[in-house]
């Protein structure tokens, strides 16, 4: 079993509509957790950060984290061509030195 | 803020030869930087952690007589590729964690493509 796991995708939504991304991990010791964006070609942004059990809000993107479910999600509101992407999930253990473990990614589409 | 930035953004170089890949966070310090490479479409693999002043902690697998680290100063991590092969090639990225941050966020320089010819 993958540490972090995502589904590669592709994810394909209406422009408008709300996508959602998943990630589930497998160390549950892992106490925080980050969503990268990254567009093809370039290197991942940092758009996302959670730690506490719940949900973070930002603009459009609300992170959602279950501990207890080991479980972390990105809903992304009112969905625009320019947030299509692929979408990193990673999951970071603070007794490893703070090292960022990946999921494979969700390649997200957004259609005009 | 958190801008990392690196250089160069995009080496050809012919096979045997070295090349150097720096990565500095230009408005904070930071006393750790990671190493990633990717392949197309695939995700980031970790190569190593640089610690300033101490050596790296390379991720198993990975050689490190042939990816060598150095982090001299709080703002600088260098990795150079030593005599490097066509397989070497990849999409290189470093990434920085701001020093005495609460938050273990890291921020990613804009990658570095490296193709060995």
């Amino acid at each position: 079993q993958k540490e972090v796991e995502q589904n590669s995708g592709p994810l394909s939504v209406p422009e408008g509509a709300i996508a959602s991304l998943n990630c589930t991990y497998s160390d549950r010791v892992s106490q925080s957790f980050f969503w990268y964006r990254q567009y093809s070609g370039k290197s991942p942004e940092l758009i996302m950060s959670i730690y506490s059990n719940g949900d973070k809000e930002d603009g459009r993107f609300t992170a959602q984290l279950n501990k207890a479910s080991q479980y972390v999600s990105l809903l992304i509101r009112d969905s625009q061509p320019s947030d299509s992407a692929t979408y990193l999930c990673a999951a970071q253990n603070y007794n490893q030195g703070g090292k960022l473990i990946f999921g494979q990614g969700t390649e997200l589409s957004v259609k005009p | 803020g958190a801008v990392v930035s690196q250089h160069p953004s995009r080496v050809i170089c012919k096979s045997g030869t070295s090349v150097k890949i720096e990565c500095r966070s230009l408005d904070f310090q930071a006393t750790t930087m990671f190493w990633y490479r990717q392949f197309p479409k695939k995700s980031l693999m970790l190569m190593a952690t640089s610690n300033e002043g101490s050596k790296a902690t390379y991720e198993q697998g990975v050689e490190k007589d042939k990816f060598l680290i150095n982090h001299a100063s709080l703002t600088l991590s260098t990795l150079t590729v030593t005599s490097a092969h066509p397989e070497d090639s990849s999409f290189y990225i470093c990434s920085a964690r701001p020093t005495g941050h609460n938050s273990y966020e890291q921020y990613f320089g804009p990658g570095t493509r490296l193709t060995v010819t």
